[in-house]
């Protein structure tokens, strides 16, 4: 039972390129979320996926976008990097709304 | 949405002191979770509570949701208990989004 599971772990991206960071869970939870953690700040959100086909934005959704592929798995994809979505990016899942989200161990992105 | 404010942002403790951390929200709560994230980086569960009183070995937590906050207490804190930890709340019109609070840094010297 791993839990949360993001790839890749580390990420050294152009400005410009394009990139999906994938996560699966195998909680066989419904609900999905991708969050951004900058320098010295709490995580804000980006996407989340209530249930398999729905997706919604969040706080900050500018520049991202979300496949929920299946129950399983929720990718984020940056098309054209750029320099401010430098950040650590967490996926977590929980089994409804309002029940304990788990996290997955971060993906840490730079874009040069 | 919900705002969610942590105090104190900072925090420098002996080994063996205790210590509260405090999570004020802005709006009625369905789900109330605190974290710790260790100096790697990692997020590690430490209570879901969105209302009542639960402890797990030195750490205790506290929602008091008619009021609108919850307290988090370590006891004989140890080295190891550094890192940031955070507050996260769902709940108002945003009912999907769980919202973070800006964290408290905590640093247990030996």
């Amino acid at each position: 039972n791993a839990g949360v599971t993001q790839t890749p772990k580390f990420q050294v991206l152009k400005t410009g390129q394009s990139m999906t960071l994938q996560c699966a869970q195998d909680m066989n939870h419904n609900s999905m979320y991708w969050y951004r953690q900058d320098p010295g700040m709490g995580l804000r959100l980006i996407y989340y996926s209530a249930s398999e086909g729905t997706t919604d934005k969040g706080e900050v959704p500018n520049g991202y976008n979300v496949s929920r592929l299946n129950k399983r798995e929720f990718s984020l994809r940056l098309e054209s990097a750029a320099p401010s979505q430098t950040s650590v990016y967490f996926c977590a899942s929980s089994a409804s709304g309002n029940t304990e989200a788990f996290f997955g161990q971060g993906t840490r992105l730079t874009v040069v | 949405g919900i705002q969610v404010e942590q105090s104190p942002p900072d925090l420098i403790l002996q080994e063996g002191a205790n210590s509260t951390l405090r999570c004020n929200f802005s709006d009625s709560v369905n789900n109330l979770q605190w974290f710790h994230q260790n100096p790697w980086g990692q997020l590690i569960n430490l209570f879901y509570i969105p209302s009542g009183t639960k402890q797990n070995g030195r750490l205790s937590a506290t929602t008091v949701a008619t009021e609108r906050y919850s307290l988090l207490y370590i006891s004989s804190s140890q080295t190891t208990d550094s890192g940031v930890y955070f507050c996260a709340a769902r709940g108002g019109e945003a009912g999907n989004m769980l919202t973070f609070g800006g964290g408290t840094r905590l640093m247990v010297k030996p």
